[in-house]
């Protein structure tokens, strides 16, 4: 059964700072992973989708990487900013079984003016 | 934004009676989730469709029923609510190529 990981669950930096979000999965055959970004009493809102034949993928500030062999993604925010702060999920689809996500419980980020 | 609207937003009903959630997207996208979101346990599915009366189990399905007579649209039954289904309730949808989701906005349902 595939299980996701997020460490830290909580995490504070100042604004401006370069910071890595973390992502660990058990089971290498995935078909993609995702990352979301949460809001308080907000819906999920979809950051990045990487597929698994792809190493990274990047929209403005932020850089998604997968390494599947190792069973890692990371989340690169460059420059951080207050609006930043949410909690971030990643999520993995299984190869065989790609219509279905499986949730990390999430990393909630603090960007402090 | 993904064009998914979820009704209600918020419901408190009592112990026992049925609930019908609504999700209805106008994308027209193949599939569509039902997810709860608790504290300690994040998100888990609890059913899904692959297409019009096309759907199948999630991890915590138990106490839950789905329907989908329409593309757009894809309801969540609780039969007798109970005070566990406290929670908050996420629909998704995906197409069939990038399977990437999108989320509506969510239900806050109390079950008291």
């Amino acid at each position: 059964k595939q299980e996701v990981t997020q460490i830290p669950a909580a995490l504070s930096v100042p604004e401006g700072e370069n910071l890595v979000l973390n992502c660990s999965f058990t089971d290498s055959a995935i078909y993609n992973l995702q990352w979301f970004r949460q809001d308080p009493g907000k819906g999920l809102t979809s950051l990045l989708l990487i597929q698994s034949s792809q190493r990274e993928q990047t929209s403005g500030r932020l850089n998604a990487s997968l390494d599947k062999s190792s069973g890692r993604s990371t989340l690169y925010i460059a420059a951080s900013q207050p609006g930043d702060s949410a909690t971030y999920l990643c999520a993995v689809a299984a190869q065989g079984g790609s219509e279905k996500l499986v949730f990390g419980k999430g990393t909630k980020l603090t960007v402090n003016p | 934004d993904a064009g998914i609207t979820q009704s209600p937003r918020h419901k408190v009903t009592e112990t026992g009676t049925p609930v019908t959630l609504r999700c209805h997207q106008t994308e027209n996208h193949r599939y569509m989730y039902w997810y709860r979101q608790d504290p300690g346990h994040g998100l888990r599915l609890i059913h899904y469709s692959y297409g019009v009366k096309d759907t199948d189990k999630g991890e915590v399905s138990d106490g839950y029923s789905v329907s989908r007579s329409k593309t757009e649209d894809f309801l969540l039954t609780l039969e007798s609510a109970t005070s566990s289904q406290t929670s908050v309730y996420f629909c998704a949808i995906s197409p069939d190529d990038s399977y990437e989701q999108y989320f509506g906005p969510g239900t806050r349902l109390t079950v008291t």
